[in-house]
């Protein structure tokens, strides 16, 4: 069964910084096109970004680009999301997804990022 | 900038059919895949439809997918109280090298 587990949430000061990291297992995650995923409080589903699977490509949503960066190693099977100058519109529950390129196949239970002072 | 449009929420009695709405445009439904997920609060999102209208493995066919032109409809059949959960449409918008999902829709089993 295909596993993805979240860690790196937690609670940051407005400006400040955070690297989310998703541990892949039991599927082939170097074929893997991989996303991030967020839900904000009381909101709905909100796509961040995603990268192929050799990682030659990487798409980010536009409220993220230029202060997030996504990243993978593949020999690891694992994902990052490096989150910078974070606002407090970024306080969200975040989730590793499998998939991209036209559906996000399998999800792990999320991490939860609080961005307040 | 999510710009798939679903109703905040449908309900029907066990037993019942509902259907859930997901309105986009030419640049993304019009154009790509609409995939569905059902998600329960605190708990990992689940895929439920693929391609438009497919399923994966152990989702029973009480769940359909269908589209039509910049518009897909997902719907549920047989429903029963562990069908209450949000659910969601998403696409691919060509136009903003974007995923978009949309706002959710609240199902509830009276």
């Amino acid at each position: 069964e295909v596993q993805l587990v979240e860690s790196g949430g937690g609670l940051v000061q407005p400006g400040g910084s955070l690297r989310l990291s998703c541990a892949a297992s039991e599927f082939y995650f170097s074929l893997s096109t991989m996303s991030w995923v967020r839900q904000a409080p009381g909101k709905g589903l909100e796509w961040v970004a995603m990268m192929k699977e050799d990682g030659s490509d990487e798409y980010y949503v536009d409220s993220v680009k230029g202060r997030f960066t996504i990243s993978r190693d593949n020999p690891k099977n694992s994902l990052y999301l490096q989150m910078n100058s974070l606002g407090v519109e970024d306080s969200a529950v975040y989730y590793c997804a499998s998939g991209g390129q036209k559906y996000f196949g399998n999800w792990g239970q999320g991490t939860l990022v609080t961005v307040s002072s | 900038q999510s710009v798939l449009t679903q109703p905040p929420s449908v309900s029907a009695a066990p037993g019942q059919k509902v259907t859930i709405s997901c309105s986009g445009s030419s640049s993304n439904i019009g154009i790509n895949y609409v995939s569905w997920y059902q998600h329960l609060p605190g708990t990992a999102p689940k895929l439920l439809i693929y391609e438009n209208d497919k399923r994966p493995s152990g989702i029973p066919d009480r769940f359909s997918g269908s589209k039509s032109g910049t518009s897909a409809t997902l719907g549920i059949t047989g429903l029963q109280t562990g069908d209450e959960a949000d659910y969601y449409c998403a696409a691919r918008d060509s136009s903003l090298s974007a995923w978009l999902f949309g706002g959710g829709t609240k199902l509830t089993v009276l």
